[in-house]
């Protein structure tokens, strides 16, 4: 069965820290990872979406990282503002892409 | 920027009441979406629609749910009779082309309460 797994569940950083998310999957066939952000009550943002060959991509202050033999990648957010308070979304693509496997996500706080 | 827009943003509903939930997808987008996130919850895969026909579909899009584009614009979730565990936001999705890599922009949610 397809899965991910996100961790940490939660966590709570001081504004202006840098701070590193994880997420393992199990998802076949793997056609690309994405994160997303969602603050409460509204709808997923992307972030970055990596194939299997991308190691890395960065999106401002996130920079996502993907090991697609340990099948894990990381999201990690650097220079925390409040704004960044949210749940961080992992989410695989399969079937050429057009089926998503949604992570729990990790719900993030930042606080001043 | 443009954006994927949903109606209402609010439904409370009785127990084996039809509700439709509409999406106006952004408008040179081609793949249409919806999801469901109940309250605490993963967001899951409902079904997918390309081309005035359903691409995919998961266990959860049974005989209840259906979908349609009725005049080219809306894109729309139908839950025929609901139950209580219906209850969740529901999300659209759109994407622009046919590429695994292209971005899927969701809307702000419809939230379904069913009493």
């Amino acid at each position: 069965k397809n899965q991910v797994e996100q961790s940490p569940q939660s966590l709570i950083i001081l504004e202006g820290k840098n701070c590193t998310l994880q997420c393992n999957y199990t998802v076949s066939p793997f056609s690309n990872l994405r994160w997303y952000k969602q603050d409460t009550g509204r709808g997923p943002v992307s972030l970055t979406i990596m194939t299997f060959s991308e190691n890395t991509k960065s999106n401002g202050r996130y920079t996502a990282t993907l090991d697609a033999d340990t099948k894990q990648s990381s999201l990690h957010i650097t220079a925390s503002q409040l704004s960044d308070s949210a749940s961080y979304i992992c989410v695989v693509a399969y079937n050429a892409g057009n089926m998503l496997t949604f992570g729990g996500g990790t719900r993030l706080m930042v606080k001043p | 920027e443009p954006e994927v827009t949903q109606t209402p943003s609010h439904q409370v509903t009785q127990m084996g009441q039809e509700v439709i939930l509409r999406c106006v997808p952004i408008s040179n987008h081609l793949y249409f979406y919806w999801y469901r996130q109940i309250l605490g919850q993963k967001v899951e895969f409902l079904v997918s629609f390309y081309n005035n026909e359903i691409s995919e579909k998961s266990e959860i899009f049974d005989d209840q749910f259906s979908v349609e584009r009725p005049d080219g614009s809306n894109f729309t979730l139908k839950i025929r009779s609901t139950k209580l565990e219906d209850s969740a936001m529901y999300f659209c999705a759109t994407i622009q082309g046919v590429l695994s890599t292209d971005t899927q922009y969701f809307g702000p949610g419809t939230r379904l309460t069913v009493l």
